[in-house]
C-alpha cells in the first residue's frame, strides 16, 4: 500500500509563495497528482507528475523526485481564493489500481 | 466544458434504509470511480468501472454495490444504511486507458446524511 504524508496545516500571506510538501511510499509508482479542494466541494485537478522534475502551470508548479518519494506543490502570488485544502494523491500500478490514494491533505490559510 | 454530473446533490435517509447515487461522466470518458469522504477526512476509493466492467475495488462495504451502464453512467447502491455512512460521495471520470495522465475529474458530490 501507500503511505502519503503531508503537513496538516499551513498559513501564508497574500502575494507570497508557499510550498506544500508530500512524501510517499509505494511499490509501483505510476503518477502523482495534486488536487485543490474547497470545503464541501469537489477536488479540482491541479497537476500531474510521473517523471522527475518540475511541471509549471501558471501560478502553480509541482515537483517530483521518484528516488526520494517526494513531491511539492508551489503556489506563487498567493490570492485569498487559494485558501483551501491541497491533496496529494498517488497511483500505484502494482496494486492493479488506476484509482488514487490520497494523503490527508494540507489546509492552507491565506491571510491578508 | 461538460463536467461530471452527480445526483442527487443532497440526500437524507434513516438507518437501515437504502440509497442510490447516480453519476454521469464527462462525455467520451469510459472510466468511472467512486470515492467516499467523511468529515475532515481524505477521499477513500470505493470502486471503479471501465467499459462497464468493474476494474478495481477499494474499501467498499458489502452493503454497497455499483454498476456502470451502457451509456457509461454509474450508480452506487447503498443498503442497510448506518450512521457512519454519512459522508460526501464523489464520482470521478477519466478518459480511460492510454493517454499520458488519465486524469480523474471529480463531480460535485452527493452529501448523504443518515439519521
Amino acid at each position: 500500500g501507500q503511505n502519503i504524508d503531508q503537513p496538516t496545516e499551513m498559513t501564508a500571506t497574500e502575494g507570497a509563495i508557499v510550498q506544500i510538501n508530500c512524501t510517499y511510499q509505494t511499490s509501483g509508482f505510476n503518477g502523482l497528482f495534486w488536487y485543490q479542494q474547497h470545503a464541501g466541494e469537489a477536488p479540482t485537478f491541479l497537476s500531474y507528475n510521473v517523471l522527475d522534475g518540475l511541471e509549471e502551470k501558471g501560478r502553480f508548479s509541482s515537483f517530483l523526485s521518484r528516488s526520494k518519494g517526494y513531491s511539492y506543490l508551489l503556489l506563487k502570488e498567493l490570492q485569498m481564493k487559494d485558501s483551501a485544502s491541497y491533496l496529494c494523491a498517488v497511483r500505484d500500478q502494482n496494486t492493479g489500481r488506476r484509482a488514487l490514494t490520497f494523503g490527508s491533505g494540507t489546509r492552507l490559510q491565506v491571510q491578508p | 466544458a461538460a463536467g461530471v454530473i452527480q445526483s442527487p446533490r443532497h440526500l437524507i435517509k434513516e438507518k437501515r434504509e437504502t440509497a442510490t447515487l447516480k453519476c454521469y461522466p464527462i462525455p467520451r470518458h469510459d472510466t468511472v470511480y467512486w470515492y467516499q469522504q467523511g468529515p475532515g477526512q481524505d477521499p477513500q476509493f470505493l470502486i471503479s468501472f471501465y467499459e462497464k466492467m468493474q476494474s478495481d475495488k477499494g474499501s467498499i462495504p458489502d452493503r454497497f454495490s455499483a454498476q456502470q451502464f451502457s451509456d457509461y453512467h454509474s450508480e452506487l447502491n447503498m443498503s442497510s444504511l448506518e450512521l457512519g455512512d454519512s459522508a460526501l460521495y464523489f464520482c470521478a471520470s477519466s478518459p480511460g486507458r492510454g493517454g499520458r495522465t488519465d486524469t480523474q475529474y471529480f463531480g460535485p458530490g452527493t452529501r448523504l446524511t443518515v439519521l
